[in-house]
């Protein structure tokens, strides 16, 4: 099974605040890797997908990069609607999802 | 409108059994395979089952492997989860996933319906 570690677990940032998450593969999955974004009481939303296409609709502050085993997603300006935990997946062998990084208001 | 609606969801004692479904509208249902993710309380999303498009295949995790049985009723557009000998660690809130390209059964999510909740609990 391929072991997805996100890092950090919460990020503490201010509306304005360029956000760097990181996601790490146990093992390589190419770019067979998406963002999702959760918010409270809702379900997940697509955001990125095959590691650097943002999915439609999702606004150019989104970007992901990054191939193998190491992966980031990148919120260029924090907006307020952008507080929320974020998971990777990866759909190289079966499919496994990180355990999320929260990112809060500092 | 496009959707994804569960629903089954409920208290269930240790070692008992539910049946949740997730009823699609707005889109073809039989071109699509569908997943079933689940999240417990406070805790992150875990893959738990997949149906191919037209039903002929499907996939589980190692931890519901031969408790947990998926189907779908295309002609109902329904997907169906039959949970049996459920555990304190199945209680989870449970999503259905729509892979968002028709005829693959492997790929990301781009619908998901709002989740019901199973609580296992004496």
């Amino acid at each position: 099974e391929v072991v997805l570690t996100q890092s950090p677990a919460t990020l503490s940032l201010s509306p304005g605040e360029r956000a760097t998450l990181s996601c790490r593969a146990s093992q390589s999955v190419s770019s067979y890797l998406a963002w999702y974004q959760q918010k409270a009481g809702q379900a997940p939303r697509l955001l990125i997908y095959d590691a650097s296409n943002r999915a439609t609709g999702i606004p150019a502050r989104f970007s992901g990069s990054g191939s193998g085993t190491d992966f980031t997603l990148t919120i260029s300006s924090l907006e307020p609607e952008d507080f929320a935990v974020y998971y990777c997946q990866q759909r190289s062998n079966s499919l496994t999802f990180g355990g999320g990084t929260k990112v809060e208001i500092k | 409108e496009v959707q994804l609606v569960e629903s089954g969801g409920g208290l269930v004692q240790p070692g008992g059994s539910l049946r949740l479904s997730c009823a699609a509208s707005g889109f073809i249902f039989s071109s699509y395979a569908i997943h079933w993710v689940r999240q417990a309380p406070g805790k992150g999303l875990e893959y738990v089952s997949a149906i191919s498009s037209n039903g002929g295949n499907t996939y589980y995790a190692n931890s519901v492997k031969g408790r947990f049985t998926i189907s779908r009723d295309n002609s109902k557009d329904t997907l169906f989860l039959q949970m049996g000998s459920l555990r304190a660690e199945d209680m989870a809130v449970y999503y259905c996933a729509r892979v968002w390209k028709t005829g693959i059964t492997w790929n990301w999510f781009d619908l998901w319906g709002q989740g019901t909740l199973v609580t296992v609990s004496s």
